[in-house]
């Protein structure tokens, strides 16, 4: 069974920075890309950043590039992301899924339950 | 302001069928596949399409998928009341190298 964990969210004030990270199970980890997903409360989904499954190709949205860092630990089976010069829109639920493929691109074919972040002073 | 655009909400009685559409352009509908995702009330998404028109194994057929252009569409047939969520196309942006989700469209089944 596929799972995903993550972990690290929490309360922290603008500027502040915070490291999600999740751990899997279920599949063959390097084998497969990973991504970040956001939500707003009361808002849609929007993707953030992906990782291919050597993690040696990223991807991010332009509203994080430059702030956040997207890694992963292969013999660990975890996913990571490094969040720093958080902003009150960062404030969000964050979703780890898992591609369909190795390279980065979606579909998602599993998520975690996600892990809430909360920018404010 | 999604770069793929939903309507905001769509509505149709229990049995009948609906229809959610996906608009976007060149550099991610029209060169990339598309997906569609389910989010039940409090829960995380879940993937209904993928490659534009295939089902995850355990997603009943009355989930269907297609593509035309830089458009998109997902139908839902049979509706019930637990078919009541928002629902989220999904692609890949070539130009940005980033992937891409639409506004996201609440269905009411009346």
């Amino acid at each position: 069974e596929v799972q995903l964990l993550e972990s690290g969210g929490g309360l922290v004030q603008p500027g502040g920075s915070l490291r999600l990270s999740c751990a899997v199970s279920g599949f063959t980890f390097r084998s497969y890309a990973m991504s970040w997903v956001r939500q707003a409360p009361g808002k849609g989904l929007e993707w953030v950043s992906a990782i291919s499954g050597s993690g040696g190709s990223t991807y991010y949205a332009d509203s994080v590039k430059g702030r956040f860092t997207i890694s992963r630990d292969n013999s660990k089976n975890t996913l990571y992301l490094q969040m720093n010069s958080l902003r009150d829109e960062d404030t969000a639920v964050y979703y780890c899924a898992k591609d369909l493929t190795r390279v980065g691109a979606g579909p998602i074919d599993y998520w975690g339950q996600g892990t809430l972040v909360t920018v404010s002073s | 302001q999604s770069v793929l655009t939903q309507p905001p909400s769509v509505s149709a009685a229990p049995g009948q069928k609906v229809t959610i559409s996906c608009s976007g352009s060149s550099s991610n509908i029209g060169n990339n596949y598309v997906s569609w995702y389910q989010q039940l009330p409090g829960t995380a998404p879940k993937l209904l399409i993928y490659e534009n028109n295939k089902r995850p194994s355990g997603i009943p057929d009355r989930f269907s998928g297609s593509k035309s252009g830089t458009s998109a569409t997902l139908g839902i047939t049979g509706l019930q009341t637990g078919d009541e969520a928002d629902y989220y196309c999904g692609t890949w942006d070539s130009s940005l190298s980033a992937g891409l989700f639409g506004g996201g469209t609440n269905l009411t089944v009346l």
